[in-house]
This record gives C-alpha cells, structure tokens and sequence, in this order.
C-alpha cells in the first residue's frame, strides 16, 4: 500500500443520506480504481478514472453511484441515497500509465448503512 | 479477459511450504500471471509476477509451465503471518491498463 491514502477509514451513514469516499494516489500516478468488497468475497471492479475522465464504469451501477478524479485533489467516489446493501469495503487502487509491475492499493473505506 | 481458477481454501502449519496452483486456460499471448496478497481489513498487496518459468523474489516463488495454462504460486516456510487471501490474476501490460480482475481468492489459514 505504497502511498494511497482513503479516507475516512471507517463511514457510517443512515439509509437515504450521502457518502463521499476519497482517495489519493500515489504521487505522479494518473491511474485510478475503485474496488468494492463484500464480506468473504473477492473484490469487485467499479470504475477506472484518469485525470478528468472517466475510462470504464462498467462495474459501476447505474444509479446513485457516481466517481470523479478532478485535475486538482483525490479521487471521488460518492454514493447517493445509501441503502444498507451499500455497506462494504471500497479500495481505491493507483497506478502509472501502464500496468508494468504492480497496483498500489490503499487500505480501504468501510461504510456501513444503519 | 482470461478467467482465473484457484482453491477456495487452504490449511498449513507454521513452517510449512505451501503451493497454491491457479488455472488459466484462456491465458492470451500478451498477458501476465500476477498474484497478490489481502490481509483482513487491509488492500491487496502485489506479491509476484511472472510470464513463463520460473520467478523468485524475497517473498514467494512462481512456477508457470511452458503452456502457461497454469501456475503455482509456492510460499517458503509459512508462519502466522501468512493468512490471508491470495488472489491469481491475469493481466495485460502492453496496451495501456486495463481494470485487474480479481476472483474469489485462495484463503490460507496457517496452523501453529
């Protein structure tokens, strides 16, 4: 986990409100993912953002869920109108232009819905 | 996307070698075997790569047969330290990035 930071840690948010995870990448990487695990479960892919644009949001569902990496500050990943099936692990993971060698994950934000 | 297959599980005893096999049948020309480490409540963590033969670094060692349709991820001498859940993947590094794809993982408990 060489260097990205998530944040919060831990999020616990009521059923209906917002959630806004942040992540910062390893500096100089232009490359981010975000991954969403459920417990016991591998990790889901969501969606691959560089500067400014979006790459592939395949894995992101269609509603509530939106990501951003603005040219300035850390990664975005907002969940809108949170239900309790939304409480998860969500990693963030950065790399350089090309994969070479390896992925630097961050240490994850855990969100639980009440 | 190749699709990856490996143990759900694993057991071993402290001091221990341990052998985790991954299959890849559909393994394509340009792709990577790749294989990373999860600890609870912590990010994966890259452990090994290789293409084919063999790869060793201070952590593990890679075994890919010349029809890279598999692989076997060997870990030395396991202690405590060493549960957790590995995951095989297969990537493709020459063409810009493409999103890793992770499968279930092979969880390895370790025995004192």
């Amino acid at each position: 986990n060489a260097g990205v930071m998530q944040n919060p840690r831990h999020l616990v948010r009521r059923r209906g409100q917002e959630a806004r995870l942040r992540c910062s990448p390893v500096k100089g990487h232009s490359h981010v993912y975000w991954y969403r695990q459920l417990p016991e479960e591998g990790l889901k892919f969501m969606v691959y953002l560089q500067k400014e644009n979006i790459i592939d949001e395949s894995g992101m569902p269609k509603e509530r869920f939106s990501a951003e990496f603005p040219k300035e500050g850390p990664s975005i990943l907002r969940i809108q109108q949170v239900v309790r099936g939304d409480s998860a692990a969500y990693f963030c993971a950065s790399s350089p232009p090309k994969w070479g060698t390896e992925a630097f994950f961050g240490q994850g934000t855990r969100l639980t819905v009440v | 996307l190749a699709k990856t297959t490996q143990p759900i599980s694993m057991d071993s005893y402290e001091g221990q070698e341990v052998n985790i096999t991954c299959s890849h049948n559909n393994i394509a020309t340009n792709d990577y075997i790749t294989w990373y480490q999860q600890f609870p409540s912590q990010g994966p963590r890259f452990i090994i790569q290789g293409y084919k033969t063999k790869v060793t670094n201070e952590v593990a060692s890679l075994f890919i047969p010349a029809d890279r349709k598999s692989s076997t991820l060997s870990l030395p001498r396991v202690s405590l330290s060493d549960t957790a859940v590995y995951y095989c993947l297969v990537v493709l590094t020459d063409s810009g990035n493409t999103p890793l794809v992770f499968g279930k993982g092979t969880r390895l408990s370790v025995i004192a």
